[in-house]
């Protein structure tokens, strides 16, 4: 079965500094990975995702993540963090589920405070 | 256009109750997703539904049941109500027309629902 590691439970960081928030997947075929963002109350916005190709890939925001096979992870960075970008991340592969359907499953996220 | 819309909001139950959670999907995607995010966790994979047919079932009791409509909308419904199914219930949707696999999935702002 898939599972998702979400290491850091909580990270801070001063507004303008750079963010690595990191993922480690475990899946046995080739994963589909997907990083989303929920801020307090709401529900989760698609930051950005990798189903093949390129190992880096952009997302929206100015968030980009880097899928490294050999690592079995999934980072998502990004250069310079804004105070509107405290929220919780969660990293999710993707994966099939039953009658030909698809499911997430989710790591258990990592909340970002950004200080002034 | 409109994203993925849930209703009611948020919700208080008694242990014991139903309850009937409502979901319209987004404008032309035909599969619609039922996770349940307990407060501090990660989402968790409830169901699918896919042109009105159950296309994955998550590990939940069978207090826990689905359908779609015609319109692609959905219900989720929980009976026999617990404290332990206190949590956020969130709604996705995705286009589906391709094939599920890998389809990526938007998710609505969720109902909260507290079980006293």
């Amino acid at each position: 079965a898939q599972s998702v590691t979400q290491p850091d439970i909580h990270i801070t960081v001063s507004e303008g500094a750079s963010l690595e928030l990191r993922c480690n997947y475990s899946y046995g075929a080739t994963p589909y990975l997907f990083w989303y963002v929920q801020s307090p109350g709401q529900g989760l916005q698609l930051l950005l995702k990798y189903f093949s190709g390129d190992t880096l890939v952009q997302g929206i925001k100015g968030f980009e993540a880097e899928f490294k096979r050999s690592q079995s992870s999934f980072n998502l960075r990004k250069p310079s963090v804004h105070w509107s970008d405290a929220a919780e991340y969660f990293c999710a592969v993707g994966a099939p589920a039953g009658n030909a359907g698809n499911m997430l499953t989710f790591g258990g996220g990592t909340r970002l405070m950004v200080k002034p | 256009d409109a994203g993925v819309t849930q209703s009611p909001t948020h919700l208080i139950k008694t242990r014991g109750q139903h309850v009937t959670l409502r979901c319209s999907p987004i404008s032309g995607h035909k599969s619609v997703s039922w996770y349940q995010q307990v407060l501090g966790q990660g989402p968790q994979f409830i169901f699918q539904y896919y042109e009105k047919e159950e296309r994955g079932r998550g590990n939940f009791p069978d207090r826990f049941s689905a359908r779609q409509f015609p319109n692609y909308s959905s219900e989720l419904n929980v009976n026999a109500l617990l404290l332990g199914d206190s949590a956020l219930y969130l709604c996705a949707s995705s286009i589906g027309t391709s094939g599920l696999l890998w389809d990526t999935q938007y998710f609505g702002p969720g109902t909260r629902l507290t079980v006293l």
